[in-house]
Formats: structure tokens, C-alpha cells, sequence
């Protein structure tokens, strides 16, 4: 299948710093999502991306789509502890297929 | 609004037996979509079911189906079960889709082969 290369693979920070993470294929997507999974749980979607160059927030969350529509990127802001959790990139690679293909996932830890 | 709920939470079976997992749909959500994630990895696409038909299936063996039923919820079966389909079996639903709808997750059955 589709491989979605995500990175950093895990990411430690203090709270209040900047994350920043990303999401590269080899092929065009034609939707971007991201997605946050705490322990015991669903992902539980954060944002959506439809356009190529689409640059769409939610709180301190901020994602783009890119201009190639071959990756995506996520960042968070401010971060505080409740941000643990780990980050996963989504794509659709075309319309009417509708399954997602993933990426591996970006494990945040927050040091308070 | 009740998201999308799956059953069991865990479910214990020995290699060869047969396992049967659960869904049902946000209210008005009519696509449902079966996703495995093993330990430590990402989710793989397994199937996609809308009106009651498959639409999709992702690269597993035949002895993974299911079937949606006329409310919408789904069943996800697993036959002659192997050691390596342990594994959190996770949920998703959305819209029907005119333009993308973005997915929905439950929060998965846990299925553990001895």
C-alpha cells in the first residue's frame, strides 16, 4: 500500500515550546487529516485539508496541505501536557476510494 | 451526539477460533470503515461499507469480512484466527460521501490471539 513517511518519529519537549511535524508520500493525495490517539483510545481528528495550499487552524493547532499535494505539515503551539498523545497524518489518495492510508505517527511527549 | 461506539472493548480468542467485532455508526452516518492497528504500527485500511455494500477492501486475506447492516452499524469477522491478528480493530464512520467526509473512530476492540 500507500506509505506515508512521518517524522519526527518521537518528539520530547518542554511545555510551552513550539512542535512542528510532518507527512511526505511519493504520491498525490487529494485529502490531508490529522489525527491525535491517547492510550485506550480512537484517533480523534484534529483537522481537515482539502485544497493543495490550504493552510487551516484549530486552537493552537495549525496544518497545511502542500503545494504538491505530496505532504502535510502540523504544528502546535504553546504546547502544554495535555498535547501528550500520538500524532498521525491521514491521506486519501483519490476521490471515491475513501480508505486512508496513515502515517506511522509522531509520539509527543510534554515535560511539564 | 453519541460518537461511534464498538464492541466488545476486549475480546480473548485462541488461534483457529472465529471472531466477531461490532460497530455502530454516529446517528446519520451511513459509510463505515474497518481499520487493524498492530503494536507499534499505523492503522491499515481493511474494509468500507456504505448502504449496506462493500465498497473497498484493503490488502487482508478473504477471512477477514463483515457486513453493514439496514441501521448502519457493521460487523467485522475474523475466521480461523493466526497469532499475528493481534491487534486493535478500530472503527470509523462518516457521511455519505458527495465530497470527502472526514472519518469518525471509535475507540477499537482490542483482540488478543493465544
Amino acid at each position: 500500500g500507500q506509505q506515508l513517511n512521518q517524522s519526527p518519529q518521537s518528539m520530547f519537549i518542554q511545555e510551552g515550546e513550539d512542535v512542528s511535524m510532518n507527512c511526505t508520500s511519493s504520491s498525490i493525495f487529494n485529502t490531508w487529516l490529522w489525527y491525535k490517539q491517547e492510550p485506550g483510545e480512537g484517533p480523534v481528528l484534529l483537522i481537515a485539508l482539502y485544497k493543495a495550499g490550504e493552510l487551516t487552524s484549530n486552537g493552537r493547532l495549525t496544518a497545511q496541505f502542500g503545494i504538491t499535494r505530496k505532504d502535510s505539515f502540523l504544528n502546535i503551539s504553546a504546547s502544554i501536557p495535555s498535547d501528550v498523545g500520538i500524532y498521525f497524518c491521514a491521506g486519501q489518495l483519490v476521490p471515491g476510494a475513501n480508505n486512508l492510508f496513515f502515517g506511522t505517527g509522531t509520539r509527543l511527549t510534554v515535560i511539564p | 451526539e453519541a460518537g461511534v461506539t464498538q464492541s466488545p472493548t476486549h475480546l480473548i480468542k485462541t488461534r483457529g477460533q472465529q471472531a466477531t467485532l461490532r460497530c455502530s455508526p454516529i446517528s446519520g452516518h451511513t459509510s463505515v470503515y474497518w481499520y487493524q492497528q498492530a503494536l507499534g504500527l499505523g492503522l491499515q485500511f481493511l474494509l468500507w461499507y456504505d448502504e449496506g455494500e462493500e465498497r473497498n477492501r484493503g490488502n487482508f486475506p478473504p477471512r477477514f469480512s463483515g457486513r453493514q447492516f439496514p441501521n448502519y452499524s457493521s460487523e467485522l469477522n475474523v475466521n480461523a484466527l493466526e497469532l499475528e491478528d493481534s491487534a486493535l480493530y478500530l472503527c470509523a464512520s462518516s457521511l455519505a460521501d458527495r465530497d470527502y467526509q472526514p472519518q469518525h473512530f471509535g475507540d477499537g476492540t482490542r483482540l488478543s490471539i493465544l
